[in-house]
């Protein structure tokens, strides 16, 4: 079964601090897997895209990694800020079809 | 450019009711989604379209209709509404499968 696991659940950082988030997908075949932020009452916005034969990619101060061989993929937010309260989502599409596949996210707060 | 516009943005009904919540976007999109969230869990996926005239049943369709007869326009409709149906709606939109652009969500409470 196509399934998407993120760690931590939630987690509380003060500002100035980096994180790190994870994904773990069962999606096959694998086509791209996508990190999107959810502020509170708002829907989805994409952050970054990761295919296949990508490791590594950056957004400002978020940062991407994919292991497609153990099927992992974290994102990394350096020197949080306030604004950066929100839940992070992993979004897995698989190859031929037309659905996401979706993780339950993580919930990250920032204190000043 | 407005996007994926999703209204109303608040609604409550009363058990038994019936409603359609609109959903439009403007980004000429071939494939549109409707997803609901609860709290703590993932997006599950109601129905989507790959174009006009053409619907699918998602995860949990139970409740639900919808129906895609322009390529801008995607309305939910929910008969007989119950409280497991509160929850918040989600529009989405993407070109052949790429990325997802979302609405802001229409918060459903069922009483």
């Amino acid at each position: 079964k196509n399934q998407v696991e993120q760690s931590p659940q939630s987690l509380i950082i003060l500002e100035g601090k980096n994180c790190t988030l994870q994904c773990n997908y069962t999606v096959s075949p694998f086509s791209n897997l996508r990190w999107y932020k959810q502020d509170t009452g708002r829907g989805p916005v994409s952050l970054t895209i990761m295919t296949f034969s990508e490791n590594t990619k950056s957004n400002g101060r978020y940062t991407a990694t994919l292991d497609a061989d153990t099927k992992q993929s974290s994102l990394h937010i350096t020197a949080s800020q306030l604004s950066d309260s929100a839940s992070y989502i992993c979004v897995v599409s698989a190859w031929g079809t037309y659905k996401y596949i979706f993780g339950t996210g993580t919930r990250l707060k920032v204190l000043a | 450019n407005a996007g994926v516009t999703q209204t109303p943005k608040f609604r409550i009904l009363k058990i038994g009711q019936s409603m359609t919540l609109q959903c439009a976007q403007d980004m000429n999109h071939n494939y549109m989604y409707w997803y609901r969230q609860d709290p703590g869990m993932g997006l599950k996926l109601i129905y989507y379209s790959v174009g006009a005239g053409i619907t699918d049943k998602g995860e949990v369709p139970n409740g639900y209709n919808v129906s895609r007869s322009t390529t801008e326009d995607f309305p939910l409709r929910l008969e007989l509404a119950a409280p497991s149906q509160t929850s918040v709606y989600f529009c989405a939109s993407s070109y052949e499968g790429g990325e997802l652009f979302f609405g802001e969500g229409s918060r459903l409470t069922v009483l």
